[in-house]
């Protein structure tokens, strides 16, 4: 079964600062892998994902993801934090293999990312 | 081009009630799906459609029935709420297949069932 692993429930960094939100995942297959945020009272806004090809992926509001296949991440970076970053991040892999779960999307539990002034 | 919408933004049921929550696209995507997202659980797939007549159960498919008759809508019926249904929940559309494409979200309904 495919699956995606957030480690960390909350990630606090200061304005300015370089942060990171990790995830891992497992797959049987290659992995389509996608970050999604959440803002308060707000349905989930695409960030970036990964197909295939360069392993750093560049997305939306300047963020941007590093896929290692060798430890199979793919944590999502952004190389100076803003306040209105902080918001609800979540890693998801799309299924593509062939079988009744074929297309369906698995998210991770979410991780709360708060950038303080 | 309004994308996702979802009707209503909130709800509060006492139990055993029933009601529909509404969820209409407009990017003529053949694949939709309803998903409740609870606090440390991240969201997790109700139901979902590959296309018009087409239907298929998720993770959490008990207590929801689902139905296609069009491209554009996909509702999500709870026959008889209960407390444990209380949740937000999402629905969200792409193009079908194994596409890479990208999954949209509506805004979500807020459901209370006391």
């Amino acid at each position: 079964a495919q699956s995606v692993a957030q480690p960390e429930d909350q990630v606090n960094v200061a304005e300015g600062n370089p942060l990171t939100v990790k995830c891992t995942y497992s797959v049987s297959g290659n992995p389509y892998l996608f970050w999604y945020v959440q803002y308060p009272n707000r349905g989930l806004q695409f960030l970036l994902k990964y197909i295939t090809g360069d392993n750093l992926v560049k997305g939306s509001y300047g963020f941007e993801a590093e896929f290692n296949k060798s430890q199979t991440s793919f944590h999502l970076k952004k190389p100076s934090a803003l306040v209105s970053d902080s918001a609800l991040y979540f890693c998801a892999v799309r299924d593509i293999n062939r079988g009744s779960t074929l297309g369906r999307l698995y998210f991770g539990r979410g991780t709360q990312l708060t950038v303080w002034p | 081009n309004a994308g996702v919408t979802q009707t209503p933004k909130f709800q509060v049921l006492k139990t055993g009630q029933s009601m529909t929550l509404q969820c209409a696209q407009d990017m003529n995507h053949e694949y939709m799906s309803w998903y409740r997202q609870d606090p440390g659980m991240g969201l997790r797939l109700i139901h979902y459609s590959v296309g018009a007549g087409i239907t298929d159960q998720g993770e959490v498919p008990n207590g929801y029935n689902v139905s296609r008759s069009t491209t554009e809508d996909f509702p999500l019926r709870l026959l008889s709420a209960a407390p444990s249904q209380t949740s937000v929940y999402f629905c969200a559309s792409r193009s079908g297949g194994i596409s890479t494409d990208t999954q949209y979200f509506g805004p979500g309904t807020r459901l209370t069932v006391l």
